[in-house]
């Protein structure tokens, strides 16, 4: 098992650029999730899909922020224009969900970002 | 809403134990444990559901008092692989059962030493 596939590793961007992030969940999952985590608010819960439909993306900072998940296998986190302040490591992670249970969240390796 | 963690950075030596906490203010349908090594992504140890279930590692052992709403991680026999960032990621419950949202706390920072 691959595991989840994050990419790029590492971005880093000048203040006002476009930044695309991508994942790959683990093959048969239903749930995907990005956080971002930083030393001052630590890791945050930005969106959440299940089924690839959105299902919370209250924490999504701002508008600035959109996420997609065409497909079962495929997501992006865009930050179109991007500042300073995102700059943080960005995780996806993924989960089976069956029946309204709870189960556990397998985390990507991260985008770190730095937007200078 | 985030849960609160305690101690924030523990100090052992291989052998001993260490007990972290896990307190949140809101009616808990789960709570999960994660470790994070320096510069890796976190990964999963316990998940522990009201009732009693849980689901995880057997060499690690957790509690969740749901009257309470809190959890306690309970290391045993330290090892120097046990050293990392500990989470907890507190989740509630709808009509559907558990939402799948967590809400991870501020983190206990573990270090083992020789």
């Amino acid at each position: 098992d691959a595991g989840v596939i994050q990419s790029p590793r590492h971005e880093v961007t000048e203040m006002g650029q476009e930044v695309t992030l991508r994942c790959k969940p683990i093959s048969g999952h239903n749930s995907l999730f990005w956080y971002r985590q930083t030393m001052m608010r630590g890791l945050e819960l930005l969106i959440y899909f299940n089924n690839n439909v959105p299902i919370d993306d209250s924490g999504m900072p701002e508008d600035r922020f959109s996420a997609k998940m065409p497909n079962a296998s495929f997501s992006t986190l865009k930050i179109q224009p991007s500042e300073p302040r995102d700059s943080a490591v960005y995780f996806c992670a993924s989960s089976l969900r069956l029946a309204g249970g709870s189960y556990e969240q397998y985390f990507g390796p991260g985008t770190r970002l730095t937007v200078t | 809403q985030q849960p609160v963690q305690s101690p924030q950075a523990v100090i052992l030596r291989e052998g001993e134990d260490a007990v972290i906490n896990c307190s949140s203010s809101k009616a808990l349908y789960s709570v999960h444990w994660y470790r994070q090594k320096h510069g890796e992504a976190p990964v999963f140890l316990m998940i522990l559901l009201k009732g009693g279930e849980q689901k995880g590692h057997e060499k690690i052992s957790a509690s969740f008092n749901e009257k309470k709403q809190q959890s306690s991680l309970y290391l045993t026999a330290s090892q120097l692989s046990y050293s990392g960032t500990y989470f907890c990621g507190t989740e509630m419950g709808d009509y559907g059962g558990a939402t799948n949202k967590l809400i991870f706390g501020t983190g206990t920072l573990l270090a083992v030493q020789p």
